[in-house]
Order: C-alpha cells, then sequence, then structure tokens
C-alpha cells in the first residue's frame, strides 16, 4: 500500500482480555517498530523488527506484551490480560534500508490503534 | 542508551512570531536527529533530518533546525510562524549506523493565534 496501514483504529475492550493490533507496513520496508503514546507524552519505544526477528524487544513494559512479524512484513502486537493502563495509542513505523546497510531512521507511522481498556 | 529532552511543552504565539524549541540529546557517540511533525487529527511526519554534513538542515514549510554538537542540541526554528503550523513538535534520536531504535522527546505542543 500507498502507506504504513493499522488495524483496528479504535478498539475498546474489558479489563482482563486479550487484544491483538495489527500493522502492514509500506512495501519493502525491513525495519517496523511499535511505539505507545499516551496522552500529554511522546511516542514510547516498545519494539522493533529487523526483518522476522526482533532486534530490540527492551521497550516491552512486561510480559504481558508480545509481538511477531512471521513473514518480515505484517507484524502484530499481542497484548494479554489488559490492564486499564495499558490505554494508549499504539503506533507502528517502518523504515528503509539505507546506503551501506544501515537504517536511514527516518520512520513512516501510521495512524495508530486507540486501544481503551475499561 | 539515547535520550531526548525537549524544554518547551506549550508554546503559544501570534502569526508571524518567530520560532525556537529546544532539543537537547544524550548519546557519547554519533547520532542522527529528526524533527517529527503531528497535526491535528493526522498521523507523525518528518519535518526534517540530520545525518551530516552542514549541521544547519531546512525542511519543509519553511522550518530549519541546527545540530551544534558541542551543546548536544538541535534546535528547531521558523522565522515567521503561520496559524497552519498549530501542531504538536517532537524531536528524535537514533545512533548513526546499523538498525538501531529512535528515541523521541515528549513533545512541544504548538499553538498559533491568528
Amino acid at each position: 500500500g500507498a502507506g504504513v496501514s493499522q488495524t483496528p483504529s479504535n478498539k475498546v475492550t474489558e479489563k482482563g482480555k486479550y487484544v491483538e493490533l495489527r500493522c502492514d507496513p509500506i512495501s519493502g520496508h525491513t525495519a517496523l517498530y511499535w511505539y505507545r503514546q499516551s496522552l500529554g507524552q511522546g511516542p514510547e519505544f516498545l519494539i522493533y523488527f529487523q526483518g522476522t526477528g526482533a532486534a530490540d524487544d527492551s521497550g516491552l513494559p512486561n510480559d504481558r506484551f508480545f509481538a511477531v512479524r512471521p513473514e518480515g512484513s505484517v507484524s502484530t502486537l499481542k497484548i494479554q490480560r489488559t490492564e486499564r493502563g495499558d490505554s494508549a495509542v499504539y503506533l507502528c513505523a517502518s523504515s528503509l534500508r539505507g546506503l551501506a546497510g544501515t537504517n536511514t531512521g527516518e520512520l513512516f507511522f501510521g495512524e495508530g490503534s486507540r486501544l481503551t481498556v475499561l | 542508551a539515547q535520550s531526548v529532552s525537549q524544554h518547551n511543552h506549550h508554546v503559544i504565539l501570534s502569526e508571524a512570531a518567530s520560532l525556537e524549541l529546544g532539543c537537547n540529546y544524550s548519546y557519547g557517540g554519533t547520532v542522527n536527529l529528526f524533527w517529527y511533525v503531528q497535526y491535528p487529527g493526522q498521523h507523525l511526519q518528518l519535518l526534517l533530518k540530520y545525518f551530516s554534513g552542514d549541521p544547519l538542515v531546512k525542511g519543509i514549510k519553511g522550518f530549519e533546525a541546527e545540530f551544534i554538537k558541542s551543546k548536544f542540541s538541535f534546535n528547531l526554528r521558523k522565522p515567521s510562524v503561520q496559524w497552519s503550523d498549530t501542531a504538536e513538535y517532537f524531536c528524535a534520536v537514533t545512533p548513526s549506523g546499523g538498525y538501531q531504535k529512535v528515541t523521541f522527546g515528549i513533545g512541544t505542543k504548538l499553538q498559533v493565534i491568528p
């Protein structure tokens, strides 16, 4: 597609439920990032993938959060046993491989998935 | 690990006023620096970037930023703001080279009054 696509755009769930958020990056972008943005805060890094593997998952807050990218394209962020504190906008971004194999660091963001946990 | 500090969380200006938003980063090596903008109801998008070379970089819509290595700063400027510049601005940093995570600041909300 032309840009990064995220679904659903809005998700309301009850405390304790399981949630999946999907990201479809720009075709050909090998790096994929998940961020979380709470009200009044900047994007908080969660995880990034280089291809199929998680190159850095140091931002995942606890083991209730997990993300996969099995074929190196679409990614799913999974949240188990949701808590009210998980309410936020979850942003996905992809990035193009730059010269000499480096990541240009220029991120292309999706519209985000707004998660509300009641 | 890298970090970013933005000094002004909320700025209100009249149209035609000059803008400067502060950004400082912390990292021991060379970095790539960015300013992203989020207009109301829209997704984050790149405003400008610095990788190397001329420390004064120009972006879209008349914005520019200057990288001062000795001060670990990358302040955003615009000589004359417009109402349409009302948005939230985020400074971001990533270590140069390789696939690295991009770290964002808390953001600055700019409100331009007509």
